[in-house]
């Protein structure tokens, strides 16, 4: 089946700190793959999306490779703010399906 | 551009009771889709609504229900309340229903709660 697997959380790190949060997936197909970000009380906004291998999707500092070899879409910064404090998900589709999968989400602290 | 708005924000209901919670789309979208967030967890999909027609189903049973409105607002209706139904209610909205290229767009939510 299709499924996200993301690293355990919560993660709490120090502002200016390099983050990693990996993320594995299977899938049936081929997927696109995404990250999204929720803040507290509010609902998911996309972060970053890539469509293929080897595709790199990059938005406010975040980024992530499609590696198919590995089947993971870990997400990166180089250096977290305290704004960056959300829990972050990851997810799958598999075009031209209509169903999203999503990992449990983790959890991010940023401390000044 | 008016973004994806749910109501109500917060509801409580007793078990066995029934739940109806409304969606307005983002402008130009005509696609929508619900997903269930328990505490702790990942958003599971229960259905998407593409031209007022159920266009594929997630792993809920039938007492999930929904429509799609012309104007591509949609409600999600649970009949026969469980706990188990307590979470985070989440519409999404996006240009078109094969959505590769065309991610969601969510809503703040509707937080049930049933006791």
């Amino acid at each position: 089946g299709n499924s996200v697997t993301q690293m355990e959380g919560p993660v709490t790190l120090s502002e200016e700190a390099f983050l990693t949060i990996n993320c594995t997936y299977t899938a049936t197909g081929y997927p696109s793959l995404f990250w999204y970000v929720q803040y507290p009380g509010e609902g998911l906004q996309l972060l970053l999306k890539a469509t293929k291998a080897d595709d790199k999707g990059s938005n406010k500092g975040f980024e992530a490779t499609y590696r198919k070899e590995t089947t993971s879409f870990h997400l990166e910064k180089g250096s977290v703010q305290v704004s960056d404090s959300a829990v972050y998900f990851c997810a799958l589709i598999i075009p031209p399906g209509n169903q999203f999968y999503f990992g449990t989400g983790t959890s991010l602290t940023v401390i000044p | 551009e008016t973004g994806v708005t749910q109501s109500p924000t917060h509801l409580i209901k007793t078990r066995g009771q029934q739940v109806t919670l409304r969606c307005s789309s983002q402008s130009g979208h005509n696609t929508v889709s619900w997903y269930q967030q328990a505490l702790g967890q990942g958003p599971q999909f229960i259905f998407q609504y593409y031209r007022e027609e159920e266009n594929g189903r997630g792993n809920f049973p039938p007492r999930f229900s929904g429509l799609q409105f012309p104007n591509y607002s949609s409600e999600l209706n649970v009949n026969a309340l469980e706990l188990d139904d307590s979470a985070l209610y989440l519409c999404a909205s996006s240009l078109d229903p094969g959505q590769g290229n065309s991610p969601l767009h969510f809503g703040n939510g509707t937080r049930l709660t049933v006791t």
